[in-house]
């Protein structure tokens, strides 16, 4: 079945930093993919809407200059953090959806932790 | 968007069936009813889709009564491996909408116990 490979699974790293998580659809291409967040305990939350060759579109309250999405080919996207701070430590998932009579699949996410 | 309300826990035991209820009192009429299932640390996973009546597929069957103001998931002979994170969605047709921009609630977490 269709696959959405996200990597890094988990990254650790300083106060400052911008980190870049990838999305790719591994076995089908995806015009439109999307980037949630999940804070522990709590349900998901749709940060934007990645389209591919086009920008990305994003829920209010979602800092476009701080989570910069790029979907340039129909295979990837990445949502870059910048200047990451403790706050923005959570659960990060991306979904793409294969093709009509299909559900959204989802990555299985990656843990950002900002020390 | 349709708000749902559903349980945040229930516990179960090996072997039982599990029906957990959703309620969407505000659904609209072009609104279809989706459950998803998340494992710790993994990206939710579709179980299954429906508008009204029953649909059942090979992990689970939803029940939906006539007025759709709720819904019912209903997993037969849980086991361990079922213990989950479980999310009503209600919105539009998953499978063939377009846009498909999903809005998770508080979901449900299903504990099965030896």
């Amino acid at each position: 079945g269709a696959v959405v490979s996200q990597h890094p699974s988990w990254v650790i790293c300083k106060s400052g930093t911008s980190v870049k998580i990838e999305c790719r659809s591994l076995d089908f291409q995806a015009t439109t993919m999307f980037w949630y967040r999940q804070f522990p305990k709590q349900s998901l939350m749709l940060m934007a809407t990645s389209n591919e060759g086009s920008k990305a579109t994003y829920e209010q309250g979602v800092e476009k200059d701080k989570f910069l999405i790029n979907h340039a080919s129909l295979t990837l996207s990445t949502l870059t953090v910048t200047s990451a701070h403790p706050e923005d430590s959570s659960f990060y998932i991306c979904s793409a959806k294969q093709e009509l009579n299909q559900p959204q699949h989802f990555g299985d996410g990656t843990r950002l932790s900002i020390l | 968007l349709a708000k749902t309300t559903q349980p945040i826990s229930m516990d179960s035991y090996e072997g039982q069936e599990v029906n957990i209820t959703c309620s969407h009192n505000n659904i609209a009429t072009n609104d279809y009813i989706t459950w998803y299932q998340q494992f710790p640390s993994q990206g939710p996973r579709f179980i299954i889709q429906g508008y009204k009546t029953k649909v059942t597929n090979e992990v689970a069957s939803l029940f939906i009564p006539a007025d759709r103001k709720s819904s019912t998931l209903s997993l037969p002979r849980v086991s361990l491996s079922d213990t989950a994170v479980y999310y009503c969605l209600v919105g539009e047709d998953i499978l063939t909408g377009g846009g498909n921009k999903l809005t998770f609630g508080t979901g449900t977490q299903l504990k099965v116990e030896l």
